[in-house]
């Protein structure tokens, strides 16, 4: 399968606890977004990369929230201290320089806090 | 905030078209129009996109009016599969832009 994977699929966590998420986008793209994503509605914007530089955050996105792709491919998703409002799913994409109007998105992570 | 208006919910028929509307009345001359459909616990898929003219791929054709007010989403034949949220979205034809989406319109298809 070439799309794009995250992991994990789902991960339930206790107030305050710290969580990461991963994704790894399809092969050759070089930017890659993370959206979120609560019931009811659509997904929000979170961040976004292109390889490894990250140029755009959304307001969304809080202090406790940190994003990495240290070498242009896959990309980490950290949650620190988490809050029963981060429970959502969180959804990562990824589009190709010279096709960036497609986003390719993954299955997302599913994201409980207790 | 979303820049365009879409039905909460419509039904439609196996087999037969769905028509889904959406107003984007605000719409910038080089803002383009895009659909993405959210089948249930799976990521958004793109579906197809366009400027001012008429397109037409594999999976719908997407009708513009004129003064680029309006557009609407056709699936020419409508199976279960294609029950899904859909989302309208405008934005500029720029790689690395965000997409803002709106509550979408929730199509069920039945038999």
């Amino acid at each position: 399968d070439t799309g794009v994977s995250q992991n994990p699929r789902h991960k339930i966590t206790k107030r305050g606890q710290n969580v990461t998420f991963r994704c790894d986008p399809i092969s050759e793209h070089n930017r890659l977004y993370w959206y979120r994503q609560t019931l009811g509605q659509g997904p929000e914007f979170l961040t976004y990369f292109q390889n490894e530089a990250q140029l755009e955050k959304s307001r969304l996105l809080s202090d406790r929230f940190s994003a990495e792709r240290p070498k242009g491919s896959f990309s980490t998703l950290e949650i620190q201290r988490t809050e029963q409002g981060d429970s959502a799913m969180y959804l990562c994409a990824s589009s190709f320089i010279d096709r960036g109007n497609e986003q390719f998105f993954g299955p997302g992570t599913r994201l409980t806090v207790l | 905030d979303a820049k365009t208006t879409q039905p909460p919910s419509m039904d439609c028929a196996e087999g037969r078209a769905a028509n889904l509307p959406c107003n984007h009345s605000t719409i910038s001359g080089n803002e383009y129009v895009y659909w993405y459909r959210q089948i249930h616990s799976q990521g958004p898929q793109y579906i197809i996109h366009g400027l001012k003219n008429n397109e037409t791929n594999e999976m719908a054709s997407l009708i513009i009016t004129e003064d680029r007010k309006s557009s609407t989403l056709i699936l020419p034949h409508a199976t279960l599969r294609d029950t899904a949220v859909y989302y309208c979205i405008v934005r500029l034809n720029q790689a690395g832009t965000a997409l803002i989406f709106g509550k979408g319109t929730t199509l069920s298809v039945s038999s």
